[in-house]
């Protein structure tokens, strides 16, 4: 099994364009979260989904679309890039509610 | 609201030494408790879960416990390496949905 994996690992945008950060699990995990970290602030959860065709809100959801449309991929879009959402973003994913959850790599993104 | 405080902020130690590191949660009603370690520019590596039944899980050289009517885990590291050098989070499992609330991290700095 690959476990989680996020494509692409580096990313500089320009203010106001968009882009979709990939994520992709083989583990036939229902859930899967979009994170973004920052220092000093933690991990904060954007968007998460619980099964195909089904996402909600996370804490920090503004400017950030996603879409679940098969249980291995869980895409998220930027609308419009701004400075503020220059962060390191990790897809996770899980099994069910209460199993232990699994990370990607990573992706760093920088908006100038 | 359920907050996740870990202390230290960080912490030092020679090699060899056994160590404690504290996660301290407001809200007992918390389903799993997962603890991780994050490499420098890395994503999050899972360690440990603990679910809400449970006192405690080991792998290897590390013990996790739970008191959840005290609302504290640790996370002990026997005959600590510099390979340990790491920042290790705890998460707990909480809601409906069993969203992950997150603590700021303990940042372990094992010297030869």
């Amino acid at each position: 099994n690959a476990g989680v994996t996020q494509t692409p690992k580096f990313q500089v945008l320009k203010t106001g364009q968009s882009m979709t950060l990939q994520c992709a699990q083989d583990m036939n995990h229902e859930y899967m979260s979009w994170y973004r970290q920052d220092p000093g602030m933690g991990l904060r959860l954007i968007h998460y989904s619980v099964g195909a065709g089904i996402t909600d809100q996370g804490e920090v959801p503004n400017g950030y679309n996603v879409s679940r449309s098969t249980t291995e991929d869980f895409p998220l879009r930027l609308l419009s890039a701004a400075p503020s959402q220059t962060s390191v973003y990790f897809c996770a994913s899980r099994r069910d509610a209460g199993y232990e959850q699994y990370f990607g790599p990573g992706t760093r993104l920088t908006v100038t | 609201k359920q907050e996740v405080t870990q202390i230290p902020a960080a912490l030092s130690v020679p090699e060899g030494e056994n160590l404690v590191l504290n996660c301290s949660f407001t809200d007992s009603a918390i389903y799993n408790l997962q603890w991780f370690r994050q490499d420098p520019g890395k994503g999050l590596t899972s360690l440990l879960l603990i679910q809400s039944s449970q006192r405690e899980q080991t792998s290897g050289r590390l013990n996790a416990s739970l008191d959840k009517s005290s609302g504290r885990s640790t996370l002990y590291i026997a005959a600590s390496q510099p390979g340990d050098s790491a920042t290790y989070l705890c998460a707990v499992y909480a809601g409906n949905n069993r969203k992950l609330i997150w603590g700021l991290g303990t940042s372990l700095a094992v010297n030869p």
